[in-house]
């Protein structure tokens, strides 16, 4: 299957900056997801990263507060913008190599917000 | 609201035993599902997916979906302590098969 980094692997960021986390793919895929995983939950979808238009984004999550590009096939970020100390989360890229294939995840970004 | 539900653990099962981990779904019309392993720290790792009513075998895992039970299951045979980890039942939303709805997961502790 496709490998999948993330970078960074992990930060620990101030209130109120925002963090760019790196998505790549070593090869081209269909489709790119964002995740979220609390501490101590689950996984929750973020956003569809779409390539070449905007992310279709989730209840709950907004474009002014995770801006998401996908310039093309193998590439997406996600930012988390103004952040606070209830972002902190690890934060996971995942992609569906081919149409209708499972879904694989990155590494993940584990991100602290003091 | 589509939910998913895991008994969340911890389950323990001797080495060599078989462990049996659970889940329910709300949404009737799903029809992808997936068991999802992850270890402390890592990332989850695709072990199963089923779409159809019955068995699906891979190794020592067997995955088993009853759509009428809005239930999935997941048996590991001959247990490991290398098995000792959270199980993530995942359903799939519509649409794409990256759209899923996860569980809170199960975690399961093999003992030598």
């Amino acid at each position: 299957s496709a490998v999948i980094s993330q970078k960074p692997s992990r930060d620990i960021c101030q209130r109120g900056t925002s963090l760019t986390i790196q998505c790549q793919v070593d090869s081209q895929v269909t489709m790119m997801f964002w995740y979220r995983q609390q501490p101590g939950q689950s996984l929750t979808l973020i956003a569809t990263a779409n390539q070449g238009s905007e992310a279709t984004y989730e209840s709950g999550f907004v474009i002014d507060k995770f801006p998401i590009s996908r310039p093309n096939l193998t590439f997406s970020t996600l930012t988390v913008s103004n952040m606070s100390p209830e972002d902190s989360s690890i934060y996971l890229c995942s992609v569906e190599e081919t149409h209708n294939s499972p879904l694989h995840f990155g590494n993940g970004t584990r991100l602290t917000v003091t | 609201q589509k939910e998913v539900e895991q008994n969340s653990g911890p389950l323990s099962v001797p080495e060599g035993a078989i462990a049996s981990l659970n889940c329910t779904y709300s949404d009737r019309g799903s029809q992808s599902f997936f068991w999802y392993r992850q270890y402390s720290g890592k990332s989850p790792e695709l072990i199963m997916s089923i779409y159809s009513n019955g068995d699906k075998e891979d190794g020592r895992f067997t995955a088993q979906l009853n759509k009428a039970s809005q239930y999935v299951s997941l048996l590991i045979r001959d247990s490991q302590p290398s098995d000792s980890a959270t199980y993530l039942c995942a359903v799939n939303k519509g649409g794409s098969q990256g759209n899923l709805i996860f569980g809170k997961g199960t975690k399961l502790s093999v003992k030598p």
